[in-house]
C-alpha cells in the first residue's frame, strides 16, 4: 500500500521568498510521484513529476523537487515567490493504475 | 484541442433524487478516472476505467456507477443523493498512469446535496 503525507495544509511566505512544500511517501517498492498544482476553481495541473533518471527534477514555473530515498521525501521548492503562486499544491504517489493524493498545501503569497 | 471536459459545473441536488455528471476527453486517452475532493482531504478515487467497457472500483466507489461505452466519454451516474456527496468531482484522463505527462484533469463539477 502506498501513502503521500503532506507535512504542511497551510504555508505562508512574502512574494520574493523561497517556498518549501514538504511531501513524505510511503511504499512497497519504487514510487512514481508527481507534484500538482490547484489554482482557485481551477482544475489540476501537472508541475512535475519523479522519472527516477534524476533525482532533481526541474517543472513548469520555476518550481522542482528533489527525491531523497533515504528520508522518503519529495519536497517541492521555489526560490522566489511569485503572487500567481497562490494555489494549492498536492504531492501525488503513482502505482499500479492509481494516483494517491496527499492532503494538499494551500500556500498564501504575501505582498 | 480541448482536453478533458465536464458538465455541469454546478449543480444543486435534493436528497434521493439522481443525476449524471458527464465527462468527454478528446485526446484519444486509455485511462479515465473519477475523483472526489473534500475540503483539506485531497481526491478520493471513486472509478477508473483502463479502456472502453473497462471499469474498476477505486477507494469510494458506493453510492455511484460508471460506465465506459466509448473510449472519449465516462459518465458518473449518482442514483440516490445523499448530503455525504456533497463535494467537487473531477474527471482525469491519462494515455497511461506513468507517463511523464500525468493526467489531465477536468476543471470539476461542484455538487451540493440538500
Amino acid at each position: 500500500a502506498q501513502s503521500v503525507t503532506q507535512l504542511d495544509s497551510h504555508v505562508s511566505v512574502s512574494e520574493g521568498t523561497p517556498v518549501l512544500l514538504r511531501c513524505n511517501y510511503s511504499s512497497s517498492y519504487s514510487p512514481s510521484l508527481f507534484w500538482y498544482v490547484q489554482h482557485p476553481n481551477k482544475g489540476l495541473q501537472l508541475l512535475l513529476k519523479y522519472t527516477s533518471a534524476a533525482t532533481l527534477v526541474k517543472g513548469i514555473n520555476g518550481f522542482e523537487a528533489e527525491f531523497k530515498k533515504s528520508e522518503t521525501s519529495f519536497h517541492l521548492t521555489k526560490p522566489s515567490a511569485h503572487m500567481s503562486d497562490a494555489a494549492e499544491y498536492f504531492c501525488v504517489g503513482g502505482a499500479g493504475n492509481k494516483l494517491t493524493f496527499g492532503g494538499g498545501t494551500r500556500v498564501l503569497v504575501k505582498p | 484541442n480541448a482536453g478533458v471536459t465536464q458538465t455541469p459545473k454546478f449543480r444543486i441536488l435534493k436528497i434521493g433524487q439522481s443525476m449524471t455528471l458527464q465527462c468527454t476527453q478528446d485526446m484519444n486517452h486509455n485511462y479515465m478516472y473519477w475523483y472526489r475532493q473534500d475540503p483539506g482531504m485531497g481526491l478520493k478515487l471513486i472509478y477508473y476505467s483502463v479502456g472502453a467497457g473497462i471499469t474498476d472500483k477505486g477507494e469510494v466507489p458506493n453510492g455511484y456507477n460508471v460506465s465506459r461505452s466509448t473510449t472519449e466519454d465516462f459518465p458518473l451516474r449518482l442514483e440516490l443523493a445523499a448530503p455525504s456527496q456533497t463535494s467537487v468531482y473531477f474527471c482525469a484522463s491519462s494515455y497511461s498512469w506513468d507517463r511523464e505527462d500525468g493526467y489531465t484533469f477536468g476543471s470539476g463539477t461542484r455538487l451540493t446535496v440538500v
